[in-house]
């Protein structure tokens, strides 16, 4: 089984609609949950981050996190065609070593169709 | 302006050859990393530095080296030992290995 894993799409929405993302992750030492998206040709941008259960909101943006169920998911509310990218989901998990390890899904890519 | 910059955008190398790929960042992180990125692929970790003259292998360290002299810059060099290196380079950074992390623009690398 993968530490991370997201549906690859591509998840095609209307313009307008809600864009969920989904990303389900392996290891029950994951301490932090992390959401960017990925233009074609670009390199990644943060859009936002959770460390606690439940839901986080910034703009259109919610994270959700349930630790209990091992899914964290990114809700864009109101999409618009240039939401059309890649998201990746990343996971920090915690080691009792004292070290950290960061690992990314292979990203969902998301269409908004105008 | 806080950023991480890297060079060249774009870098074209014949077989048999070294080349080096720039990271430089002014955000006073302690964390860099550095990515390669296949066309329709996730991210795959190359080396990472915690802080100044150390640094830890990835998952896919072969045919690469890297060196942290200094906090701002973490250079990663392609050797011809890598045989595969045509990809899209990203490094990153962060505050510390747990915190989220921030990209350059990329380099991308073509063999001829």
């Amino acid at each position: 089984q993968k530490e991370v894993e997201q549906n690859s799409g591509p998840l095609s929405v209307p313009e307008g609609a809600i864009a969920s993302l989904n990303c389900t992750y392996s290891d029950r030492g994951s301490q932090s949950f992390f959401w960017y998206r990925q233009y074609s040709g670009k390199s990644p941008e943060l859009i936002m981050f959770i460390y606690s259960n439940g839901d986080k909101e910034d703009g259109r943006f919610t994270a959700q996190l349930n630790k209990a169920s091992q899914y964290v998911s990114l809700l864009i509310r109101d999409s618009q065609p240039s939401d059309s990218a890649t998201y990746l989901c990343a996971v920090s998990l915690y080691f009792t070593s004292g070290t950290y390890k960061y690992i990314f899904g292979t990203g969902t890519r998301l269409k908004v169709l105008a | 302006d806080g950023g991480i910059t890297q060079s060249p955008k774009y870098l074209f190398r014949k077989e048999g050859q070294n080349v080096t790929l720039s990271c430089e960042q002014n955000l006073n992180h302690d964390a860099m990393y550095w990515y390669r990125q296949d066309p329709g692929q996730g991210l795959r970790l190359i080396y990472y530095s915690q802080i100044v003259n150390d640094f830890q292998k990835g998952d896919i360290a072969e045919g690469y080296s890297v060196s942290r002299e200094k906090k701002e810059s973490f250079p990663l060099t392609v050797t011809s030992a890598q045989k595969n290196p045509t990809a899209f380079y990203l490094c990153a950074s962060s505050m510390a290995q747990y915190n989220e992390q921030f990209f350059g623009p990329g380099t991308r690398l073509t063999v001829l």
